[in-house]
């Protein structure tokens, strides 16, 4: 069963505390990715991942990093987070880079 | 760089009515296309892959076209659902590295019963 799981699917923090999104992927995907979705912005990549200990920068790294431990897990970390990173998180993973198979998405409230 | 844009924010229809969402892209290459669909609650999937060998891709009742002369690349079906409602995602294959996608800001589609 092909599946990426996010967890939480919802969060709320206050600005300046640590954010820990968490993807799971059963399919053996090499490539794995972190986006954020935003009213009238669409998808916008945070970060890809290679594999193990192998990541990218994607359009809008800044205030995130990301940790791939095992391939078929990536966190998406944020340190100090702010009200502007209020926002749906989406994890994804591809075999071939044009069909990603997405999670549910996490909804994270900055107050 | 490469960029895909889609004008309609939002479409509304009623049922078996004929659906057009627009997109056009730019890019340096011969791009390969796809529509995404979001249904409410869950991710981004893929719909229809399109690339400039075939010009055409079929998926669900979908059917896009990739117009070269015109850098379109349209999403149509004849006759929609309540069951169609999403964001339509025209998405592009980054030429430069082909490693990740570009996608448009999306259309919302809202099927009225």
């Amino acid at each position: 069963d092909m599946k990426v799981t996010q967890m939480p699917r919802y969060l709320i923090k206050r600005m300046g505390e640590n954010v820990l999104l968490e993807c799971g992927q059963d399919m053996s995907h090499e490539t794995m990715y972190w986006y954020r979705q935003d009213p009238g912005l669409g998808l916008q990549l945070i970060y890809i991942s290679y594999d193990v200990d192998s990541n990218s920068e994607g359009d809008i790294p800044k205030g995130y990093r990301v940790s791939r431990k095992k391939r078929e897990h990536f966190s998406l970390i944020l340190d100090s987070a702010k009200t502007n990173q209020t926002s749906v998180y989406f994890c994804a993973s591809s075999l071939w880079v044009y069909e990603q198979y997405f999670g549910p998405g996490t909804r994270l409230t900055v107050l | 760089g490469d960029s895909v844009t889609q004008m309609q924010g939002q479409v509304t229809l009623s049922e078996d009515d004929f659906l057009f969402i627009n997109c056009t892209y730019s890019t340096t290459w011969y791009p390969t296309l796809f529509w995404y669909v979001q249904y409410p609650g869950e991710g981004p999937q893929l719909l229809l892959k399109v690339t400039t060998a075939n010009n055409k891709g079929i998926s669900r009742g979908f059917e896009a076209t990739y117009d070269k002369r015109t850098t379109s690349f349209h999403l149509q079906k004849a006759s929609v659902q309540e069951s169609d409602s999403a964001v339509y995602y025209c998405v592009l294959e980054n030429t430069g590295g082909a490693d990740r996608l570009t996608f448009g800001k999306g259309t919302q589609l809202i099927i009225q019963p």
